[in-house]
């Protein structure tokens, strides 16, 4: 079946340790994007990816960067994480923009130490 | 802003109907619908687009008011499985496609 697969779904890491969420589609969708959701909160758009192209939220962390090498391929860079940090890292899909629905992964909740 | 959802938390006696409304402050291009369940990702459920439109299946359907820039999720004769948290995602005009999601209603459905 084609899906959004995050890896690892759990990740545990230390204060300031740099840490990477991986994501991958076999949907063959142009745009992915990454969402932070902290407990009981609405997710929240950190960036996206239209092909290559890359959208950075302006209230995104400097903390926090991206990579999309291929079409299927996603990943989340955190360099230096904070305990503020600790979330639920949702990684999306979609075939275009708006208003085209957006497929998501089941996430990797990440604990900072 | 993020759209403001109301209720913010249900509870229903299986059978029983809910409406969950989501209202934004500035106009809306189109209005997208997700459940999550605890621990999971969240699933879509619909998206409406055009001013006056209502979508359904099942028995779970939508309106959207344009003019009102508000949306409405009606779930009817609940079922165990409607329980988890809705959100509604609203796209703006000229915010390049990005979607923002209400604070979300969580809904809980009894025997």
């Amino acid at each position: 079946d084609a899906m959004v697969i995050q890896n690892p779904r759990y990740q545990v890491t230390q204060f300031g340790k740099p840490v990477t969420l991986s994501c991958s589609q076999t949907l063959n969708h142009n745009v992915m994007y990454w969402y932070q959701q902290k407990s009981s909160q609405a997710p929240k758009l950190l960036f996206h990816y239209y092909d290559k192209d890359f959208n950075n939220e302006a209230d995104t962390p400097d903390n926090f960067q991206s990579r999309r090498p291929n079409t299927s391929f996603c990943f989340l860079d955190i360099r230096s994480p904070g305990l503020g940090d600790a979330a639920m890292y949702l990684c999306a899909t979609s075939r275009g923009t708006s208003p085209d629905e957006q497929y998501f992964g089941p996430g990797t909740r990440l604990t900072v130490t | 802003q993020q759209p403001v959802q109301s209720p913010q938390a249900v509870i229903l006696r299986e059978g029983e109907d809910a409406v969950i409304n989501c209202s934004s402050s500035k106009a809306l291009y189109s209005v997208h619908w997700y459940r999550q369940k605890h621990g999971e990702a969240p699933i879509f459920l619909m998206i409406l687009l055009k001013g006056g439109e209502q979508k359904g299946h099942d028995k779970i359907s939508a309106s959207f008011n344009e003019k009102k820039q508000q949306s409405s999720l009606y779930l009817t004769a609940s079922q165990l499985s409607y329980s988890g948290t809705y959100f509604c995602g609203a796209i703006r005009y000229n915010q390049g496609g990005k979607l923002i999601f209400g604070q979300g209603t969580e809904l809980s459905v009894k025997p």
